[in-house]
């Protein structure tokens, strides 16, 4: 069963106080990584897709990496209305059933001005 | 261009009525998903469809929750004879392929 795991379950910085969060998971056969944002009453807000180990993106204060085995988050000089819940999730497998996501629990981010 | 449209965005039943939840895919998306979000807990996958198919229902409940995406129109997310353990959120999203799912807003079910 694929597993996803996130931390910290929440974080809070200063306003311009770099950080990053991770997602550790156990997959066979991943097909992709991907990052949301969600902010409170919303859906999830895409962010990122990554495919293999050693991929970068990058948008606007945030970076996304991948190895084998998680996948990290970074945050540049954040500011408050970066406070959000950011999810990550897997896509693995190779049947029909590869589209489904599993997603982590989520990190709770507040950026206090 | 548009994005995922859900509604209602708020629905309350009583125990033991029907709730039907609506999504309308972003224009050129054939693939819609259904995921929920019970109070305190992360997103769970239920059902992927494609047009008068589904493909995948691993996570959807044996009983009582039914889903379908027509040749035309929205795809329905259909629960029968709700219970309080329904209440929920109910996310909708779509995508184009093999590729992100982009998330509509929600319909909050509230069953009372």
């Amino acid at each position: 069963e694929d597993q996803v795991t996130q931390s910290p379950e929440a974080l809070r910085l200063q306003e311009g106080e770099s950080s990053s969060l991770n997602c550790s998971y156990t997959v066979s056969g991943l097909r992709g990584l991907f990052w949301y944002r969600q902010d409170p009453g919303k859906g999830p807000e895409f962010l990122f897709t990554l495919y293999s180990a050693g991929e970068e993106k990058e948008k606007e204060r945030l970076k996304a990496t991948l190895t084998k085995k998680e996948s990290f988050l970074h945050i540049t000089a954040p500011k408050p209305e970066d406070s959000a819940t950011y999810l990550c999730a897997v896509q693995a497998g190779s049947s029909g059933s590869a589209r489904q996501l599993t997603f982590g629990s989520g990190t709770q981010l507040t950026v206090l001005p | 261009n548009a994005g995922v449209m859900q509604n209602p965005r708020h629905l309350v039943r009583r125990r033991g009525q029907e709730a039907r939840l609506r999504c309308s895919p972003m224009k050129g998306h054939s693939h819609v998903y259904w995921y929920r979000q019970l109070p305190e807990e992360g997103l769970k996958f239920m059902v992927y469809l494609q047009k008068e198919n589904i493909i995948d229902e691993s996570g959807m409940p044996k009983e009582r929750f039914s889903a379908e995406f027509p040749k035309e129109g929205p795809s329905i997310l259909r629960i029968q004879q709700v219970v309080r353990g329904d209440s929920a959120a109910y996310f909708c999203a779509s995508s184009p392929g093999f590729a992100e799912q982009y998330f509509g807003p929600g319909t909050r079910l509230t069953v009372t």
